[in-house]
């Protein structure tokens, strides 16, 4: 069957650290993959899109990378700030398809 | 631009009554969503939009319905409200094909009792 995976448990970690969020697939192709933060109450918001043939992208302090082989994607977050703290989607989209969204990580940073 | 903006903010409604979530973007995007949000869950697509006059079932369309009759405005109506339609529900629109990021609206929390 088809399961997008995300870190099922909440992710601690210390301000000024790089957080990483891994987002695995299973019987999907998707064409193009992307990262949403969603903060408490509040809807997603877009932060990152990568394609299928790209093996990383960068945005300021976000990076991810996209493996198709290993059909995951990680989501870094380098110099990790308390601001950082929220709940990040991984949803993936294959060609003509719509957006399939895994179940979110929560990022704690503590100063 | 106000984006996507979503009418009411919260809504307790008992079972078998019925009523319409409003969605709304500004954005002029072809694309538009529905999405429901359960506890702990990621999104789950209730109802999508190509374009006005254009609609088509996502992977949870049971017990909704949607109309499409402006680029603007994607109503989502419930009827015969159930518990398992207590949720947190999220409008998105999208422009080009669909393929680029979506933009979400601030969500509607439902309770049925």
């Amino acid at each position: 069957s088809q399961k997008i995976e995300q870190n099922s448990e909440a992710l601690n970690i210390q301000e000024g650290k790089t957080a990483t969020l891994t987002c695995n697939y299973t019987n999907y192709s998707p064409a193009y993959l992307q990262w949403y933060r969603q903060d408490p109450g509040r809807g997603p918001v877009f932060l990152l899109l990568i394609r299928e043939n790209e093996k990383e992208k960068r945005k300021e302090r976000l990076k991810v990378t996209f493996d198709t082989t290993l059909k995951q994607s990680l989501f870094h977050i380098t110099a990790s700030q308390p601001a950082d703290s929220a709940t990040y989607l991984c949803a993936l989209q294959e060609q003509g398809g719509k957006l399939i969204f895994g179940q979110g990580t929560e990022l704690s940073v503590k100063p | 631009n106000a984006g996507v903006t979503q009418t009411p903010k919260f809504r307790i409604l008992k079972i078998g009554q019925s009523m319409t979530l409003q969605c709304a973007q500004d954005m002029n995007h072809n694309y538009m969503y529905w999405y429901r949000q359960d506890p702990g869950m990621g999104l789950k697509l209730i109802y999508y939009s190509v374009g006005a006059g254009i609609t088509d079932k996502g992977e949870v369309p049971n017990g909704y319905n949607v109309s499409r009759s402006t680029t603007e405005d994607f109503p989502l109506r419930l009827e015969l409200a159930a518990p398992s339609q207590t949720s947190v529900y999220f409008c998105a629109s999208s422009g080009g094909q669909g393929l680029n990021e979506q933009y979400f609206g601030p969500g509607t929390r439902l309770t049925v009792t």
